[in-house]
């Protein structure tokens, strides 16, 4: 298996326009993650599914956030309107049902100017 | 809100020393205790992960001790080397929260090793 895979590794953006990155997990993995990565802020989970299903998103900072899991190989994080405060890493991650390990991506850069 | 805290933020070791990162965390339904390693440009990676049946694991110069009545654990590297040089994160979870597990990282220490 290749791993996690994020598309795109790097992304610049005007402020305003809609920003859509991808996920693709572990084949046979239960639980996918996504994470916000900033200096000030570290790591920060922004919602996670199970199976599919979101479980928590507590963590979307706005409604400008969205994420959806159409099945079980596929994962999208939406921002509309991007804003420059929404630059950082974000990276998905999956993991099998007990949850004892989670494989990360290499993370997608998120630049909005 | 699940916090972990980890400390310090930086930390600045002597090539063959010794790099201790230290945790605490308040959820005593905590039972697995994780450490990732990241570097530059990369995703964080597991390095080691302790569960408390025990209060030492070690793999390689990678040490995890964990104290349960403290709710504290600390990852050590023995002979730090260069290639150490990362940002580590620690984690918590609770396992046996089937359907809601999710790991609860600490804010993470940039690990530098100079020659």
């Amino acid at each position: 298996d290749a791993g996690v895979i994020q598309s795109p590794r790097h992304e610049v953006t005007e402020m305003g326009q809609e920003v859509t990155l991808r996920c693709k997990p572990i084949s046979g993995h239960d639980y996918l993650f996504w994470y916000r990565q900033t200096m000030m802020r570290g790591l920060e989970l922004l919602i996670y599914f199970n199976n599919n299903v979101p479980i928590d998103d507590s963590g979307m900072p706005e409604d400008r956030f969205s994420a959806k899991m159409p099945n079980a190989s596929f994962s999208t994080l939406k921002i509309q309107p991007s804003e420059p405060r929404d630059s950082a890493v974000y990276f998905c991650a999956s993991s099998f049902r007990d949850g004892t390990e989670a494989f990360f991506g290499q993370g997608t850069r998120l630049t909005v100017v | 809100q699940q916090q972990v805290k980890q400390s310090p933020q930086s930390l600045i070791v002597q090539k063959g020393g010794i790099s201790i990162i230290n945790c605490a965390y308040e959820n005593t339904a905590f039972d697995y205790f994780p450490w990732y390693q990241q570097f530059p440009g990369k995703g964080p990676a597991l390095l080691i992960a302790i569960r408390p049946d025990v209060s030492e694991k070690k793999e390689g110069r990678f040490t995890i001790s964990f104290n349960k009545s403290a709710k504290q654990f600390s990852l050590h590297i023995m002979d730090s080397q260069p290639g150490d040089s990362a940002t580590y994160f620690c984690a918590a979870d609770d396992p046996a929260n089937f359907g809601n597990e999710k790991l609860t990282f600490g804010t993470g220490t940039r690990l530098t090793i100079i020659p």
